[in-house]
C-alpha cells in the first residue's frame, strides 16, 4: 500500500521556539496532503489541507500564521509549528490520498511544549 | 449535531466473542465510507471500505445502510490483537472527510 512518512516522530521543545514537521509521500506523488491534529482521547481534526504549488486551505479557527505549510514538492510537505506554546502539545499526523479515494497516514508526531 | 457520531465506548468483549459497532451520518450527500482501526500513540490505519452491497474480509464485516444514514463493523471471534479504537470515517464530494471521535474495544483473555 501507499506509504507516507513523518519527521519526527517526536519533538520535546521550549516554549517560543519553531518546529518543523516533514511529511513526505515516498511511492507517489501527492498534490494535496492533509495535516491533522489529535489531543488525547478526541478524533482527529483537520487543520489544513495541504496544496502542491500554492497557498494551503486551512480549516476555521486554525491560525494559518501560527501553523505554516509549504508543499514545495510532490513529495513533501512541512508543518511549522510557530512560537510553540504547552497548549500546542499534540499528535501531528499528515496524510494523503494517492487514489482520490482512500487516505493513508504517516506515523504522526508527538510533539511536546515545555 | 456532529457529522459523524460514535458510540465511545469502551466494549469490553471476552476472545471469541462478537462486537458490532455502529457509527451514523448527517449528510445525505457523504459518497465514501471507512473503518480505520486506531492503537494507542499510533496513526490510523485502514481496516475497510464499507460500500453500499456490504462487504466482508475475514472476520470483519462491514455495512453501509443509506437511507437510515449509518454504517456498521462487525468483529466476529474476537482476538486480543483486535483491541484498539475504530474510527468511522465519512467522505462528501471532493476531498471532506470527517473522522468520528473512535469506538474503543478491549478484547480480554
Amino acid at each position: 500500500g501507499a506509504v507516507v512518512s513523518q519527521h519526527p516522530s517526536w519533538v520535546i521543545c521550549k516554549s517560543g521556539t519553531s518546529v518543523k514537521i516533514e511529511c513526505r509521500s515516498l511511492d507517489f506523488q501527492a498534490t494535496t496532503m492533509f495535516w491533522y491534529r489529535q489531543f488525547p482521547k478526541q478524533s482527529l481534526m483537520l487543520m489544513a489541507t495541504s496544496n502542491e504549488g500554492s497557498k494551503a486551505t486551512y480549516e476555521q479557527g486554525v491560525e494559518k500564521d501560527k501553523f505554516l505549510i509549504n508543499h514545495a514538492s510532490l513529495t513533501l510537505s512541512t508543518l511549522t509549528v510557530t512560537s510553540a506554546h504547552p497548549e500546542d502539545s499534540s499528535f501531528y499526523i499528515c496524510s494523503a490520498c494517492p487514489n482520490g479515494e482512500t487516505q493513508y497516514f504517516g506515523p504522526g508526531t508527538r510533539l511536546l511544549v515545555l | 449535531r456532529k457529522e459523524v457520531e460514535q458510540d465511545p465506548g469502551p466494549f469490553n468483549v471476552p476472545e471469541g466473542a462478537t462486537v458490532a459497532f455502529n457509527c451514523t451520518y448527517s449528510n445525505s450527500a457523504s459518497q465514501s465510507f471507512f473503518w480505520y482501526r486506531q492503537d494507542c500513540r499510533k496513526e490510523p490505519k485502514l481496516l475497510m471500505s464499507v460500500y453500499s452491497s456490504g462487504n466482508e474480509d475475514g472476520r470483519f464485516t462491514a455495512q453501509l445502510n443509506r437511507a437510515s444514514q449509518y454504517i456498521s463493523l462487525l468483529i466476529r471471534d474476537s482476538k486480543l490483537s483486535d483491541s484498539a479504537t475504530y474510527l468511522c470515517v465519512v467522505k462528501t464530494g471532493g476531498f471532506k472527510t470527517i473522522f468520528g471521535a473512535g469506538t474503543r474495544l478491549f478484547v480480554k483473555a
